[in-house]
């Protein structure tokens, strides 16, 4: 079975400040990755995502991630936040060599002060 | 397209009644997700279809749940009877295929009293 690790249950920094959030999955095969984000009282928005190919990849809203195969991660970053990034933010993980099932994290939430 | 449309947006409802959640997917995607978040045990993948055949139901809390997809463009998830700790948003998200990013809905909040 897969399982997908984030590391922070809540964060709060400054606005300004550098973001950086921690994933971690189980599955040693091949996968697909994905960011979703979670604005207070909204659905869940697609990020970025990684299928193949650079594994730093870019996504909305000046946030990027960086695949580490040999560390089965995936981490999220933005430079610099604004209040507006104020939200849940979740890993996710998906297999490419069978029935796929999203498998999400337990999610972050990040409380950016103005 | 309008994206991934979830009915009703809120339901309140007494313990014990019936209560169906209902999804349409967007037009053209193989695959369907119905989760639920909530505080205590964040976002849970109860069942996923596939072309409209359940692969997965495993995360399905118990028999009181089922979960139809009669067509590409519909599918259904029940609840009876209901119970308090029911209460929680469901979300239903579609992809193109069971690989590719999911597209999620708005939720429906469900609130058992």
């Amino acid at each position: 079975a897969q399982s997908v690790s984030q590391h922070n249950h809540h964060v709060i920094l400054s606005e300004a400040a550098s973001l950086e959030l921690g994933c971690n999955y189980s599955y040693g095969g091949t996968v697909n990755l994905f960011w979703y984000v979670q604005y207070p009282g909204q659905h869940l928005q697609l990020l970025l995502k990684y299928f193949s190919g650079d594994p730093l990849v870019k996504g909305i809203k000046g946030f990027e991630a960086e695949f580490i195969k040999s560390k089965f991660s995936f981490n999220l970053r933005k430079p610099s936040v604004q209040w507006s990034d104020t939200a849940e933010y979740f890993c996710a993980v998906n297999r490419t060599d069978s029935w796929g099932k999203f498998q999400f994290g337990a999610g972050t939430q990040v409380v950016v002060t103005p | 397209d309008a994206g991934v449309i979830q009915s009703p947006r809120h339901e309140v409802t007494e313990m014990g009644q019936e209560v169906t959640l209902r999804c349409k997917p967007i037009s053209g995607h193989n695959s369907l997700f119905w989760y639920r978040q909530t505080m205590m045990r964040g976002l849970e993948l109860l069942i996923y279809f596939n072309n409209n055949v359940p692969i997965d139901d495993s995360g399905m809390p118990e028999d009181r749940f089922s979960a139809k997809m009669p067509n590409a463009s519909f599918s259904t998830l029940k609840i009876q009877p209901s119970e308090p700790r029911d209460s929680a948003v469901y979300f239903c998200a579609s992809s193109l295929d069971w690989s590719t990013e999911a597209f999620f809905g708005q939720g429906t909040r469900l609130t058992v009293v």
